[in-house]
C-alpha cells in the first residue's frame, strides 16, 4: 500500500540550476509533511517540512510547496550544489497519530559540477 | 549541535540470537521512535514511544520485538530471535513535535 510515492528513482541537475522533486500522496488524513535527506551509511537528515494548513514554506535555498487538492508536495532547491547529491526522501505523518512517519521510495538527486 | 547517536553501528548475529539495538536520543526529546530499511526498500515505520510507554506500533512491531527506556538518556530496540528477514539498517529517531531526528542507524546482519 504505497500512501506516499515519489514516482521519480532519479534525478540529474546541473549545478546552480533548481531541483525539483516531486511527491504524491493518497492518505487525506496526513496533515504534515517533511523532505528528508539522506546519504548513504547514514540516517534521514531532516531538511524541511509543511502543515496541511499552508501551501509553501521556505527555508534558505529549499522550499516545500503543498497543492492539498491534488495530494501533491514538492520540494525545490535553488540553486543546487554538488553537495546536494543524495536520495531525498518526502514523508507524511498523519493527523492524531503519534506523528508516524510515512516515507516515500526515494529520489536519487545528482548535481552536475 | 545536539545528535542522536546509535550503537554499534553494525551488529552480526545468528538467526535466533537475541539482539538489544542502543540510542541515545536527543536530550530535551520526549518522543522516540523505531524505524528500519531493508536494503532495496523504503524506510518503514516500526515503533512509537513517549511518556515510557509504546504510543503506536506497526505490523511488523510483533512479540518478537522490545522496547524501553531503562534510564534517562538510553532508548533500545531487542529483537528476541532474529530471524533472516530482521536483516536492515535500524534508524532511532526522536522529536519534540515536528520534524524527527535520525541517528545514523545500525546495520543488523543476520546470518
Amino acid at each position: 500500500d504505497q500512501q506516499v510515492k515519489q514516482n521519480s528513482p532519479s534525478l540529474s541537475v546541473q549545478e546552480g540550476r533548481i531541483s525539483i522533486l516531486n511527491c504524491d500522496y493518497t492518505n487525506s488524513m496526513f496533515d504534515y509533511f517533511l523532505w528528508y535527506k539522506k546519504y548513504p551509511a547514514e540516517g534521514p537528515t531532516f531538511l524541511i517540512s509543511i502543515s496541511s494548513i499552508k501551501d509553501k514554506n521556505e527555508d534558505g535555498r529549499f522550499t516545500v510547496f503543498l497543492n492539498k487538492s491534488a495530494k501533491h508536495l514538492s520540494l525545490h532547491i535553488v540553486p543546487s550544489q554538488p553537495g546536494d547529491s543524495a536520495v531525498y526522501f518526502c514523508a507524511a505523518v498523519p493527523s492524531g497519530s503519534a506523528r508516524q512517519l510515512t516515507f516515500g521510495s526515494g529520489t536519487q538527486l545528482t548535481v552536475l559540477p | 549541535e545536539p545528535e542522536v547517536t546509535q550503537t554499534p553501528s553494525h551488529q552480526v548475529t545468528q538467526m535466533g540470537q537475541e539482539v538489544i539495538l542502543r540510542c541515545v536520543p536527543i536530550s530535551n526529546h520526549l518522543y522516540f521512535y523505531w524505524y528500519r530499511q531493508i536494503l532495496g526498500q523504503k524506510v518503514e515505520f516500526l515503533v512509537s514511544f513517549y511518556n515510557n510507554e509504546i504510543s503506536e506500533k506497526s505490523e511488523i512491531f510483533d512479540d518478537q520485538f522490545s522496547v524501553e527506556r531503562p534510564d534517562g538518556s538510553n532508548f533500545t530496540l531487542k529483537i528476541r530471535s532474529t530471524k533472516l528477514e530482521d536483516s536492515a539498517m535500524y534508524f532511532c529517531a526522536s522529536n519534540l513535535g515536528g520534524g524527527q531526528f535520525f541517528g545514523p542507524g545500525t546495520r543488523l546482519t543476520v546470518l
